[in-house]
């Protein structure tokens, strides 16, 4: 059962467009959003947050929309440089056990052509 | 750099046999989390370590076996392996290990049983 779901594989987009990487969730309790970016032979690295308490949060190009009714999360990259060029996880929190766990969505890879 | 290291980077073993897995948290984090990326697959969390106790437990088989040191390093045990659990195996370690902890993610260990 993925309780995370990025439905689109890819995505490619111009340089100094927007990119926009969505994701959908089944879990009605998970409270807490999180975007990671994955380079190839790297780790993912953290990008962005949103608490479910709110419906945005912004920190750059770096945009991240909630909609709790329609259980549905964008990434939006304003605009996408060719260094955004990676793969984007989405991750979703929920208190299970006492304790907080993350899942993680499949990923979406973003190609950002000059 | 993450702060996070992995070690082997590459593993390549025959099926039925065991490997350990190796993992040294940032200076300062009490949380180690342990991930396996298949094919085509999203992060599939397995477990989670806490200050040496295991805190949360994933999609790990039983055939696989973690641990954390008093040291905070850990070690995940993969036994019996199979074709199947070729992957890249990541571990990622957080400061206190809530949902809204940023987890740092380490650079891997690709892993090929044949």
């Amino acid at each position: 059962d993925q309780q995370v779901k990025q439905n689109s594989p890819s995505l490619s987009v111009q340089e100094g467009r927007i990119s926009i990487l969505n994701c959908d969730y089944t879990n009605s309790m998970f409270d807490y959003f999180l975007w990671y970016k994955k380079y190839p032979a790297e780790g993912p690295t953290f990008l962005i947050s949103i608490s479910s308490i709110k419906d945005k949060n912004e920190d750059g190009r770096f945009t991240v929309f909630l909609n709790k009714s329609a259980k549905h999360l964008s990434l939006h990259i304003v605009p996408s440089q060719p260094g955004d060029s990676a793969v984007y996880f989405c991750a979703a929190s929920a208190r299970s056990g006492g304790y907080q766990k993350v899942t993680f969505g499949t990923g979406t890879k973003l190609q950002v052509i000059p | 750099d993450s702060g996070v290291t992995q070690t082997p980077k590459h593993l390549i073993t025959a099926t039925g046999q065991r490997v350990t897995l190796r993992c040294s948290p940032r200076s300062g984090d009490l949380s180690v989390y342990w991930y396996q990326q298949s094919l085509d697959q999203g992060l599939q969390f397995l477990i989670q370590y806490y200050n040496g106790e295991e805190r949360a437990k994933g999609n790990i088989l039983e055939r696989f076996s973690a641990q954390q040191f008093p040291d905070l390093h850990s070690e995940l045990n993969l036994s019996s392996l199979e074709l199947g659990d070729s992957a890249l195996y990541f571990c990622a370690s957080s400061v206190v290990g809530t949902s809204v902890d940023e987890q740092f993610f380490g650079p891997g260990t690709r892993l090929t049983v044949l």
